[in-house]
């Protein structure tokens, strides 16, 4: 079972339309959640972090938490083109010599005009 | 302005032949670490480190090793590179012990 799973898309909305991506993990003992983007042919930046259940707002990005449910999301509202990347779902695990990173294989989206 | 440099940025060479690639960033973090990211399989963790003399194995450490001599420094060592670690590299530096500045990566071709 792979530690972190998002659907690989693609995904397709239009411009002005909400982008819903979806990443679950395995481990319940996870504790940070992170969504970076990816444009093609660039590295990963980061987004949004997110530690405890419910909801975080930064502008028009939102993330979800739900540790019950082992599920985080990330809603994008008024998708624009320039939106259109590959998003990472990556989950944090604590050991005792430090943090070990899981990723998810990233979700593409692609936001027509 | 915040930077995390790799070097090189393409390497094609043959196996066997050891080879660094380093990562330099002005950021002053604690934390940096190496992934690699493959079609199909995500960018995947190679090594860690939480300071200077610390450091750990990720999910995929086998064939690399690493050294975190001083705080700006990480550099990610093949010793006896394999057809296998094709890849392309992501070096990462963050606080609070996440990655939150990637590199511009390493393309490496290993023939």
């Amino acid at each position: 079972q792979k530690e972190v799973e998002q659907n690989s898309g693609p995904l397709s909305v239009p411009e002005g339309a909400i982008a819903s991506l979806n990443c679950t993990y395995s481990d319940r003992g996870s504790q940070s959640f992170f969504w970076y983007r990816q444009y093609s042919g660039k590295s990963p930046e980061l987004i949004m972090s997110i530690y405890s259940n419910g909801d975080k707002e930064d502008g028009r990005f939102t993330a979800q938490l739900n540790k019950a449910s082992q599920y985080v999301s990330l809603l994008i509202r008024d998708s624009q083109p320039s939106d259109s990347a590959t998003y990472l779902c990556a989950v944090k695990r604590k050991r005792d010599t430090g943090n070990q990173f899981y990723f998810g294989t990233g979700t593409s989206l692609t936001v027509i005009p | 302005e915040a930077q995390v440099t790799q070097n090189p940025r393409y390497l094609i060479t043959v196996t066997g032949k050891k080879l660094t690639v380093t990562c330099s960033q002005n950021m002053n973090h604690e934390y940096m670490s190496w992934y690699r990211q493959d079609p199909g399989l995500g960018l995947r963790q190679i090594y860690y480190s939480m300071n200077v003399e610390v450091t750990d194995k990720g999910d995929v450490p086998e064939g690399y090793k690493v050294s975190r001599k001083e705080k700006r420094n990480f550099p990610l060592i093949l010793e006896s590179p394999s057809p296998n670690q094709t890849s392309l590299y992501f070096c990462a530096t963050g606080y609070s012990n996440q990655p939150q500045h990637f590199g511009d990566g390493t393309r490496l071709s290993i023939l």
